[in-house]
């Protein structure tokens, strides 16, 4: 059974960098799929942030493409998520996931983690 | 961007109906499209990929058609676990998702 864990700060200062690691387990990365990362502020619908694929090639929304980057570390079997430059309006609730192509649905998901952007 | 939009936003149903969600892409977009039940507290869950097709282990209660603009899901016969928001998303171009729709208790 695939499972995925974010972990990360739960707080981060405005004008700071998110960063979110998402831990895979039951399923390599380097077997193939792609992986993602999308957000839902509290009380709203989801936005897709991104997607990489294990060999690095990745895949950015493009109203964050700028604050974006997303990487894969393929010998811990985990991605991870940075945001630069936070505002109040990226406090979230972060899941990782896994899609099946680049651009595609998204079959398993984490239980998702909240971010908090305050001083 | 491709955008969604979801009708009704919510509504109100009683154990036993048959509801309906239509979700309208403001382009074609083929049979790309998703659709998803959320619980509070918890992440999405995939019901239905590639507009009609039940993925593993979703009950058959769970129905979907459409392609090209319009899209619909059906549940045919509402269980108390179905309560939730349904979302709506497009793969046809970068992944966007439609606003959600509420199901609550009657």
């Amino acid at each position: 059974q695939v499972q995925l864990q974010e972990s990360g700060p739960g707080l981060v200062k405005p004008s700071e960098t998110l960063s979110l690691t998402c831990a895979v387990s039951g399923y390599s990365i380097s077997s193939g799929y792609y992986w993602g990362w999308i957000r839902q502020p509290p009380g709203k619908g989801l936005e897709w942030i991104g997607s990489i694929y294990h060999s690095g090639s990745t895949y950015y929304n493009p109203s964050l493409k700028s604050r974006v980057t997303i990487s894969v570390d393929t010998s811990k079997n985990q991605f991870s998520l940075k945001l630069s430059s936070v505002t109040a309006a990226d406090t979230a609730v972060y899941y990782c996931a896994r899609l099946v192509v680049i651009t595609s649905f998204f079959d398993y998901w984490g239980q998702g983690t909240l971010v908090t952007v305050s001083s | 961007a491709i955008r969604m939009t979801q009708s009704p936003s919510s509504f109100s149903a009683s154990t036993g109906d048959r509801v309906t969600i239509t979700c309208r892409a403001s382009q074609g977009i083929s049979s790309y499209l998703a659709w998803y039940q959320q619980k509070p507290g918890k992440a999405p869950k995939l019901l239905i990929y590639a507009a009609s097709t039940l993925q593993s282990g979703v009950p058959s209660r769970f129905s979907g058609s459409g392609s090209g603009t319009d899209f619909t899901l059906t549940i045919s016969c509402l269980q108390s676990e179905d309560f939730a928001t349904y979302y709506c998303q497009q793969y046809y171009s970068y992944p966007s998702f439609g606003p959600g729709t509420k199901v609550d208790i009657k």
